[in-house]
């Protein structure tokens, strides 16, 4: 399979822990999304790269939100002291300036905060 | 980034042709329309993209009047599994996306 992957799929954590989730893009694409979707709504975005730089954040990225993508390849999304707010789908796509640029989605990360 | 304007929720049967019509009355130059689908519990898949006139793919095709102020997905004889949200969206390629609510097609037997 060659598409985008996220890692875990599901996450049940409790109010104040950190959680950490993992998005593989596809091989070649240098362009590395992240979204949130809370129920009944569409994805909003996040953050996104360009290879390793953070080219920009969404005022949702809260102080205790950070995403990096060190070697351009995979990217880490962690949510310090986790609040029930949080919970939600995170989803995460990756495109390729080189061709037609469109975004390709993960299936997403699913978040419950107890 | 224009805002898009589509239904709520439509309802078709199977076999049928469904055409889900957005509107962007703001569209600027270099903004293509794309749609995508949405199933619960996974991310959205990428069903077409155009800039004017008639894009068609194996899956749906995309229609565009000339002022590019609306745009008409249509799914052709749809099936069960067609039943999704359907998010149109118009921006820049590379730009990040601006997802609306979207439009719930239920599609019954």
């Amino acid at each position: 399979d060659t598409g985008v992957s996220q890692d875990p799929r599901h996450k049940i954590t409790k109010r104040g822990q950190n959680v950490t989730f993992r998005c593989d893009p596809i091989s070649e694409h240098n362009r590395l999304y992240w979204y949130r979707q809370t129920l009944g709504q569409g994805p909003e975005f996040l953050t996104y790269f360009q290879n390793e730089a953070q080219l920009e954040k969404s005022r949702l990225l809260s102080d205790r939100f950070s995403a990096e993508r060190p070697k351009g390849s995979f990217s880490t999304l962690e949510i310090q002291r986790t609040e029930q707010g949080d919970s939600a789908m995170y989803l995460c796509a990756s495109s390729s300036t080189a061709t037609e640029e469109t975004q390709y989605f993960g299936p997403g990360t699913r978040l419950l905060v107890l | 980034l224009a805002k898009t304007t589509q239904p709520i929720s439509m309802d078709s049967y199977e076999g049928q042709e469904v055409n889900i019509t957005c509107s962007h009355n703001n569209i600027a130059t270099n903004d293509y329309i794309t749609w995508y689908q949405q199933f619960p519990s996974q991310g959205p898949r990428f069903i077409i993209q155009g800039y004017k006139t008639k894009v068609t793919n194996e899956v749906a095709s995309l229609f565009i009047p000339a002022d590019r102020k609306s745009s008409t997905l249509s799914l052709p004889r749809v099936s069960l599994s067609d039943t999704a949200v359907y998010y149109c969206l118009v921006g820049e390629g590379y730009s990040t996306l601006t997802f609306g609510k979207g439009t719930m097609l239920l599609v019954a037997p």
